[in-house]
């Protein structure tokens, strides 16, 4: 089964502040998803990193995958305000199994 | 709006008792997905269905059931209910039906067992 471990789970940083959440994995993955979920809110997908070395950038975001050390990041470049929320990655496995990590819950402070 | 309705917004229903929760999914997209969401379990993938058929399995219960219909609208089928099983539900669709792309989420349905 494939796990998906994400670091922080809980992040507060100042605005204009740089950051980077991380995603492991514990199989091979063939892709490696990125999701957005506002309080109360349902989810929106941000990136679908298909291939190692594969990066993409919306925004302040911008996700990379590196498939030989079974890693993503997601990084966050001059924060602001509008970027708190909780951040997901998710991870598909053999079989069409489809994993999400535990979640990284980000507050911007002004 | 990601054209995702899901209803009803919010269940609550007592243990033991069946429910159903229905996902229509945006105009055009074959596939939908079924997840579940809670404070013990986390984000979990249920069930997915592309044009009618079972397309890929998750951690879905015995007591879970789900279909997709003709007119591509899906429907979940709880029994059986246990406290556990409160959660929010969301459903997804997507044009194709491989490899979890382009998924668009409804609102979800919160489900409350007492």
């Amino acid at each position: 089964e494939l796990k998906v471990e994400q670091n922080p789970l809980f992040l507060s940083m100042q605005e204009g502040k740089n950051y980077t959440i991380y995603c492991n994995y514990s199989t091979t993955s063939d892709r490696l998803y990125w999701y957005r979920q506002d309080p109360g809110k349902s989810l929106e997908s941000l990136f679908v990193l298909l291939s190692n070395g594969a990066v993409k950038q919306e925004g302040r975001l911008m996700a990379s995958l590196d498939t030989k050390a079974r890693l993503s990041t997601l990084h966050i470049t001059a924060a602001v305000h509008d970027l708190s929320a909780t951040y997901f990655c998710a991870g598909y496995g053999s079989g069409n199994q489809f994993y999400f990590g535990t979640g990284t819950s980000l507050t911007v402070i002004p | 709006d990601s054209g995702v309705t899901q209803t009803p917004k919010h269940l609550i229903t007592a243990t033991g008792q069946r429910v159903t929760l229905r996902c229509s999914p945006r105009s055009g997209d074959l596939s939908v997905y079924w997840y579940q969401q809670s404070l013990d379990q986390g984000l979990q993938f249920l069930i997915q269905y592309y044009n009618g058929e079972e397309r890929a399995k998750g951690n879905i219960l015995e007591r879970f059931s789900a279909q997709q219909f003709p007119d591509l609208h899906s429907e979940l089928n709880l029994s059986s209910l246990e406290l556990g099983d409160s959660a929010l539900y969301f459903c997804a669709s997507s044009v194709g039906g491989t490899g979890f792309m382009e998924q668009y989420f409804g609102p979800g349905t919160r489900l409350t067992v007492t």
